[in-house]
């Protein structure tokens, strides 16, 4: 049963474009989204989060925006680095997280 | 992350012999969570805790047991280790258990021969 998917295992996208990375979920209990980046060897770290009550946050080169109606989050990143180039998890909060499978954004030079 | 460290790093054991891998925390944060780490699955929650001896199951909780006897330290165990739980194990802290953005150990990669 899984409650937060993202369709996309893989993006790539050249230096300086948009990078835009999809999530969906079923349970319309979430009240609180986040996105999470990991890099190899390490562990997750919190990239950026919106409540349910908004439709959208920015934060520097990272905006997430939300669709409740469609149970649909996105994260843009303008314009993409090299650095960014990662696995992306998005996940959404009741009474606990659930995280998407993830997706892995290259960033080419 | 320097608040939150996980013991061991690399774990290679055998099928049906009992494994304890440790987080420890030096961040005073009352819930601790774990989570395994599979392709295709992404994070997957296994366990957490909400207090000094206050635990819950989380969606994949077969097969393991935890223990926290201590704020800073939350142990989990595989009774009897199955090639199924090969993984990659994480640790993560939270101060208040909402809507924060978790805090996560760099993870212990298991492997069941």
């Amino acid at each position: 049963d899984q409650q937060v998917k993202q369709n996309s295992p893989s993006l790539s996208v050249q230096e300086g474009r948009i990078s835009i990375l999809n999530c969906d979920y079923t349970n319309s209990m979430f009240d609180y989204f986040l996105w999470y980046k990991k890099y190899p060897a390490e562990g997750p770290t919190f990239l950026i989060s919106i409540s349910s009550i908004k439709d959208k946050n920015e934060d520097g080169r990272f905006t997430v925006f939300l669709n409740k109606s469609a149970k649909h989050l996105s994260l843009h990143i303008v314009p993409s680095q090299p650095g960014d180039s990662a696995v992306y998890f998005c996940a959404a909060y009741n009474n606990d997280m659930r995280f998407g499978a993830g997706t892995r954004l290259t960033v080419k030079p | 992350d320097a608040g939150i460290t996980q013991s061991p790093r690399h774990k290679v054991t055998e099928t049906g012999t009992p494994v304890t891998l440790r987080c420890h925390q030096t961040e005073n944060h009352r819930y601790m969570y774990w989570y395994r780490q599979d392709p295709g699955h992404g994070l997957r929650l296994i366990h957490y805790s909400y207090g000094v001896k206050d635990t819950d199951k989380g969606e994949v909780s077969d097969g393991y047991s935890v223990s926290r006897s201590k704020t800073e330290d939350f142990l989990l165990t595989l009774e009897s280790a199955t090639s199924s739980q090969t993984s990659v194990y994480f640790c993560a802290i939270s101060p208040q258990g909402r809507s924060y953005g978790y805090t996560f150990g760099s993870g212990t990669r298991l492997t069941v021969v």
